[in-house]
């Protein structure tokens, strides 16, 4: 089916652990971005990118990192995770007018 | 991208229209003003967009001011389904589309 699709849909990990979310999205859009939304507040926007192997950093890129050799995978990595990065993570994509969202990754870090 | 202000939180009656503020007094001419809506814990969904004009599409209508800074949406006849949070936001075309960013918010919730 044609869509965004996140995986897993949750996560529990360790300080200090490297996890990795992946993001795959099947229309060929050029614009690609991660946000996180944290309990009660809107999103906020960690990475971008405007097409393959072009990234850049959002309002809160810190502690994240990103990649995009594929126009349809955009995955985003927490090199060391840390408790405060404990969010819902958002992939979305960009065609024009609208912005198609995945389902959200839950990342708990204990 | 401009910054916006929305109340945090707005009551509507079932049947009744919602009328949604936002202020971006701080928008430049090439920017659009977005809205979407989240429901529970699901990815933000796409209501409607405009530049200057007022627009109107199946699921609601929007109205900005004249000096763009400041817009109200409007879900004509709201439902309980319409209850969820409603992000406006304003931003680029496509090619500055990169630095969407998204405000608290208001929760809308609709009343039986």
């Amino acid at each position: 089916d044609a869509g965004i699709t996140q995986s897993p849909r949750y996560k529990i990990t360790e300080t200090g652990r490297q996890v990795t979310l992946m993001c795959h999205q099947t229309w060929s859009h050029s614009y690609m971005f991660w946000y996180r939304q944290d309990l009660g507040h809107g999103l906020r926007l960690i990475y971008y990118s405007a097409a393959a192997d072009i990234t850049d950093k959002g309002e809160v890129p810190d502690g994240y990192v990103v990649s995009r050799s594929k126009t349809e995978n955009f995955p985003l990595t927490l090199e060391s995770a840390t408790r405060s990065q404990t969010s819902v993570y958002f992939c979305a994509s960009i065609r024009d007018t609208e912005a198609f969202f995945g389902q959200g990754t839950r990342l708990t870090v204990v | 991208d401009a910054k916006t202000t929305q109340p945090p939180s707005m009551d509507c009656a079932e049947g009744r229209a919602a009328n949604l503020p936002c202020n971006h007094s701080t928008i430049s001419g090439n920017e659009y003003v977005y809205w979407y809506r989240q429901i529970h814990s699901q990815g933000p969904q796409y209501i409607i967009h405009g530049l200057k004009n007022n627009e109107t599409n199946e699921m609601a209508s929007l109205i900005i001011t004249e000096d763009r800074k400041s817009s109200t949406l409007i879900l004509p006849h709201a439902t309980l389904r319409d209850t969820a949070v409603y992000y406006c936001i304003v931003r680029g075309w496509n090619t500055n589309a990169g630095k969407s960013t998204f405000g608290d918010g208001t929760t809308l919730t609709v009343k039986p």
